[in-house]
């Protein structure tokens, strides 16, 4: 079985502030790890991925993520926070290699991340 | 091909009518998967599709629900007889089999967004 937690379901951070939002995950098998943004009124857009290569991942728009088995997280930053940051972002998890064919994916419940000017 | 394309982008409807969405997925993508989500929630797993076979049904889904991929290309969702816990965001997502860049990421839809009044 598979779950995953999200810490905060909202953040508020300044512009050119860290942004960190949390993740941890619970699986059965070796997992993939993934970090997906909503902006309003759209569908969920893939900002990066971990799927048992380099811990670090890096994603598009200067997000990045490390996997870290021992505290089982998974957790997104970003160095500078912008404007156009400002959305919903959902961590999900998937069975690895292991898990077969299907990738159903299992979601956390969102933070929602908003940048001050 | 410009992505996974949903349609209708929004309905309303009144409680107890059918309604169909449809979702074009991308032409290579063998996997199609559809999910609903609801406001502050994280995305639920419906079902999935590998090429035309559906290989996984959620538990959520009552009988007033079906869905089908005739062929292996396109994908409808049926709810018949809407009631307005139906009501939420419905998003479809395809990927290709494993390989590659493809390895364990979904491009999804915009999603169709179902009012039950």
């Amino acid at each position: 079985a598979q779950s995953v937690t999200q810490l905060g379901s909202h953040v508020s951070v300044s512009e050119g502030a860290l942004v960190l939002l949390r993740c941890n995950y619970s699986s059965s098998v070796p997992p993939y790890l993934f970090w997906y943004v909503q902006y309003p009124n759209q569908g969920l857009q893939l900002l990066l991925k971990y799927t048992s290569a380099a811990t670090l991942v890096k994603g598009i728009n200067g997000f990045e993520a490390e996997f870290k088995k021992s505290e089982t997280s998974f957790h997104l930053t970003k160095p500078s926070a912008h404007m156009s940051d400002a959305a919903e972002y959902f961590c999900a998890v998937s069975g690895g290699a292991r898990a077969g064919n299907n990738r159903k994916l299992i979601w956390g419940l969102g933070t929602s991340l908003a940048v001050n000017p | 091909d410009t992505g996974v394309s949903q349609n209708p982008r929004h309905k309303i409807t009144k409680r107890g009518q059918n309604v169909t969405f449809r979702c074009d997925p991308i032409s290579e993508h063998n996997r199609l998967y559809w999910y609903r989500q609801t406001l502050g929630q994280g995305p639920e797993f419906l079902t999935y599709f590998q090429n035309e076979a559906q290989l996984e049904k959620s538990r959520l889904l009552s009988d007033r629900f079906s869905a089908e991929r005739p062929k292996g290309s396109f994908s409808t969702l049926e709810i018949q007889r809407t009631e307005q816990g139906d009501s939420a965001m419905y998003l479809c997502a395809s990927s290709p089999l494993d390989s590659g860049q493809g390895l364990g990421g979904y491009t999804f839809g915009s999603g169709t967004r179902l009012t039950v009044v």
